[in-house]
């Protein structure tokens, strides 16, 4: 079954503006991670976020955790044309990441 | 320090025939994980090793498919015979041992694009 939903599908911005997106899941977590796979290349690990903690930055990303909504939110700042990629979140169950199927992010120069 | 490492990148095989992708994991990592993607949907786990040993393959779809880690190093998944739907990307994790804290960053190769025609 899905764990991870990502809201939305699909995100086409300019260079240097913000991009939001959402994730959902089912279950009681003890952590949600973020990943990013750029075309051609492999998953990357971009933050992890405990259950107990609500809110976590790293460089231009900032993510946010609602446990009692079962949701959390990936922001990236000032957005590159690197950034084009698409984004997962994933929840760990013991040894077992459950992925949602992704927002696919479009950065135009 | 290498990252995880999968061969081929792509593979173009007909309904029928046999393939192998191969992966090996960062140097010491207990923990070799197989996942696959499939047309735009979610990533779906396949199965876990540690070490040599299968913990979990409880994600393999069906009994084509054959994973295997000898020696506990590198691994191999073996898709025999192929169909239509096996087509996709399928990625390789691996990471430390260490419990689960130990477990939860996977560190993921590039996958490997199956097309099954």
């Amino acid at each position: 079954s899905q764990q991870g939903e990502e809201d939305p599908q699909a995100l086409s911005i300019q260079e240097g503006e913000n991009a939001t997106m959402n994730c959902s899941y089912k279950t009681s977590i003890n952590n949600l991670q973020w990943y990013r796979q750029n075309s051609g290349r492999g998953l990357v690990h971009l933050i992890l976020i405990r259950s107990n903690e609500r809110e976590k930055h790293s460089g231009r990303l900032r993510v946010t955790l609602d446990t009692s909504k079962k949701s959390s939110s990936l922001l990236i700042t000032a957005s590159r044309a690197a950034d084009t990629a698409s984004y997962f979140c994933a929840t760990l169950n013991d040894y077992k990441l459950s992925f949602g199927a992704g927002t696919t992010v479009t950065v135009r120069a | 320090e290498a990252g995880v490492t999968q061969f081929p990148s792509h593979s173009v095989i007909e309904k029928g025939q046999t393939v192998t992708l191969r992966c090996d994991p960062i140097s010491g990592h207990d923990n070799l994980y197989w996942y696959r993607r499939v047309m735009g949907k979610e990533i779906k786990f396949l199965l876990h090793f540690v070490k040599e040993s299968k913990q979990d393959e409880s994600g393999m779809p069906n009994n084509r498919f054959l994973a295997e880690r000898t020696g506990g190093t590198y691994s191999t998944l073996k898709v025999q015979p192929a169909e239509l739907e096996d087509s996709g990307v399928y990625f390789c994790a691996s990471s430390p041992a260490g419990g689960a804290l130990g477990r939860s960053e996977q560190f993921f190769g590039p996958g490997t694009r199956l097309t099954v025609l």
